[in-house]
């Protein structure tokens, strides 16, 4: 199956710094990414559709001022929390689209888990 | 708005069978697709219904009836390794993204 990663896989930050995260696809192009942000013991909670090329689209009530998204390859996208606080502490997690298998199925990062002090 | 139903959690004991059921209601739907993901892990895919009817991988198989709008995950000869959170996700429509529900924890005892 396609190989994303992600990196770092755990951050730890001080209250009002900026963290970025780095997803990209590794044997395959992604015209899309997402970008998912999962508390504990809760679901996967969509943030944002990464299109590359253009501006990412957001989920309603995700701030796109604080969760800043570039897709600047069909390979790399990334995503800037800024100015993190400790309740943006959680897992992110994103995922592409492959459109090439039979599936049509979405591969999957293994997560950064952001810790804000 | 989307929304996807699961039971919170199962328990069973090893070797038995377990069925997770999903009901979702979407806007649109392009496949209900299910995800196993362990504490402090990222999902991993388990098995994709697009079609009504069962798809068989190994232990795991899983159902999709779309006029019921349902689908179910069914998990056989259970193992310890099987305790972890199963998720059901549709998709709304081509190259969009995975819509998850909450998620059910499965806790297999011996």
């Amino acid at each position: 199956g396609a190989v994303v990663s992600q990196h770092p896989s755990r951050v730890i930050c001080k209250s009002g710094t900026s963290v970025k995260i780095e997803c990209r696809s590794l044997d395959f192009q992604a015209t899309t990414m997402f970008w998912y942000r999962q508390f504990p013991k809760q679901s996967l909670m969509l943030m944002a559709t990464s299109n590359e090329g253009s501006k990412a689209t957001y989920e309603q009530g995700v701030e796109k001022d604080k969760f800043l998204i570039n897709h600047a390859s069909l390979t790399l996208s990334t995503l800037t929390v800024t100015s993190a606080h400790p309740e943006d502490s959680s897992f992110y997690i994103c995922s592409a689209h492959w459109s090439g298998g039979a599936s049509n199925e979405q591969f999957f990062g293994p997560g950064t888990r952001l810790t804000v002090l | 708005g989307q929304s996807l139903e699961q039971p919170s959690e199962v328990t069973a004991v090893e070797g038995a069978i377990v069925q997770i059921n999903c009901t979702y209601q979407t806007s649109g739907f392009y496949g209900l697709s299910w995800y196993q993901q362990h504490d402090g892990g990222a999902p991993t895919f388990l098995s994709y219904n697009a079609l009504d009817g069962l798809e068989e991988t190994g232990r795991f198989s899983s159902f999709l009836s779309r006029s019921d709008s349902y689908g179910y995950l069914l998990l056989q000869e259970l193992q310890m390794k099987d305790s972890a959170s199963y998720f059901c996700a549709v998709r709304v429509q081509a190259g969009t993204a995975l819509i998850f529900g909450k998620g059910t924890t499965l806790s297999v005892s011996s």
